[in-house]
């Protein structure tokens, strides 16, 4: 079955420390990657997407996100943490244009930053 | 001005009663979603809305429609509530098969 699964449920790293949020997908072919966050009561913001090309993507904030094929992985870091980035983080797929047009995310990272 | 607004951000009712949430978006977005946010945290599809192609979740019970007067909007109609429906309900919209954007959600609470 296809799914997107975020193995760390809650993460918790000092503030200037780096961090590295994992995501692994199970899917026929290269799908369409993107990774989310959601702060407290607030709506999902895209903090970075894949869809084909240089396997490293840059987004906003800082955030950045390696797409690996061999391991079916999409995992998001960062190099220095801010007390601001706690949140939730959300990796999401699309199946590509094979597929429908749902949009999965997986279960979610909850990163606590400790001053 | 909002690309996705979802109206009313709170909602609180009673079980048994009838409730629609509202959405809007104006990005020109052809396609639009309706994502249910349980307490956990986790996000479902409840259903995607594209140029009037519906796709439905069959896990959601048909007490849920959706309702697209046109491509801007697309409408959550919920009958009978249950406690069981309390959650924070997020509409979203993208251009087929690019990233989603999404609303500030709507909080419900079934009492």
């Amino acid at each position: 079955a296809q799914s997107v699964t975020q193995p760390d449920i809650h993460i918790t790293v000092s503030e200037g420390a780096s961090l590295e949020l994992r995501c692994n997908y199970s899917y026929g072919a290269t799908p369409y990657l993107f990774w989310y966050v959601q702060s407290p009561g607030q709506g999902l913001q895209l903090l970075l997407k894949y869809f084909s090309g240089d396997t490293l993507v840059q987004g906003i904030k800082g955030f950045e996100a390696e797409f690996k094929r061999s391991q079916s992985s999409f995992n998001l870091r960062k190099p220095s943490v801010h007390w601001s980035d706690a949140a939730e983080y959300f990796c999401a797929v699309v199946p590509g244009r094979a597929g429908s047009y749902q949009l999965t995310f997986g279960k979610g990272t909850k990163l606590s930053v400790i001053p | 001005d909002t690309a996705v607004s979802q109206t009313p951000k709170y909602l609180v009712t009673q079980m048994g009663n009838d409730k629609s949430i509202k959405c809007e978006q104006n990005l020109g977005h052809d396609t639009m979603y309706w994502y249910k946010q349980d307490s956990k945290k986790f996000l479902k599809i409840m259903f995607s809305y594209n140029n009037k192609e519906l796709i439905i979740n069959e896990t959601v019970p048909n007490r849920f429609s959706p309702k697209s007067p046109d491509k801007a909007h697309l409408n959550l109609h919920i009958n009978s509530l249950e406690l069981g429906d309390s959650a924070v309900y997020f509409c979203a919209s993208s251009l087929s098969y690019t990233e989603a954007f999404f609303g500030q959600g709507t909080r419900l609470t079934v009492v």
